[in-house]
């Protein structure tokens, strides 16, 4: 069975610092991953896109992105965070015919 | 045309009531139409799916209907409990398609005991 794995849980990290959150699945080859981002009880926000290694399509300009450097990782970057990035970040990927999407557990993170 | 309309934004309903969330899409080509329902702190999981060849699809407590003339669909929680307390998202998409998924806004339903 398919199985995504999506790291750390919870983050906290200073203004400034750089990102790095990783996301791996398990079970299914050459799948469509994405990254989104949630506000507080707020809705899905895509952020990148992913048909295959090296394909990224960005979805929202702004201090981050993305690459996949392996079929089924992905990886979501900043080289600095700001106080707005902080948010719940949600891995997800799906692969055809049906392509719903299943999702991580996320990671909260918080810039202070 | 790419968006997916949900309403209403929050629901509070008494338990054993049958909440009723509903969606709108303007994209005839959409074929698959998700729900998924989310807890505090957690993905959002797949709930129940539906095609627009079919009108209705239920599962447990859990019924979608479709509307494909209307270019609409909605999600009705049977005896719901205070455990069905979450935040629903419906989605459409194209199947076959690498293309992105759109997804409503949500809508946070709490069940009161």
């Amino acid at each position: 069975s398919q199985t995504i794995h999506q790291w750390p849980a919870t983050l906290v990290q200073p203004v400034g610092s750089p990102l790095s959150l990783e996301c791996t699945v398990e079970g299914t080859s050459n799948p469509n991953l994405y990254w989104y981002r949630q506000a507080a009880g707020r809705g899905l926000q895509l952020l990148f896109y992913s048909v295959g290694i090296g394909q990224i399509s960005s979805e929202v300009p702004q201090n981050l992105s993305a690459s996949r450097p392996q079929d089924r990782q992905f990886i979501l970057s900043s080289k600095k965070l700001l106080l707005s990035d902080s948010g719940f970040y949600l891995c997800a990927w799906s692969s055809q015919p049906n392509t719903e999407a299943f999702f991580g557990q996320g990671t909260r993170l918080t810039v202070v | 045309q790419q968006q997916v309309k949900q309403s209403p934004q929050s629901l509070i309903v008494q338990k054993g009531g049958i909440p009723i969330i509903n969606c709108a899409y303007e994209n005839t080509a959409f074929d698959y139409f998700p729900w998924y329902q989310q807890f505090p702190g957690k993905g959002p999981a797949l709930l129940i799916a539906i095609r627009p060849d079919v009108s209705e699809k239920k599962e447990g407590r859990f019924t979608i209907s479709f509307n494909k003339s209307a270019k609409q669909f909605s999600l009705h929680i049977m005896d719901s409990q205070p455990g069905d307390s979450a935040t629903y998202f419906c989605a459409a998409l194209l199947v076959n398609r690498d293309d992105k998924i759109i997804f409503g806004k949500g809508t946070r339903l709490h069940i009161l005991p």
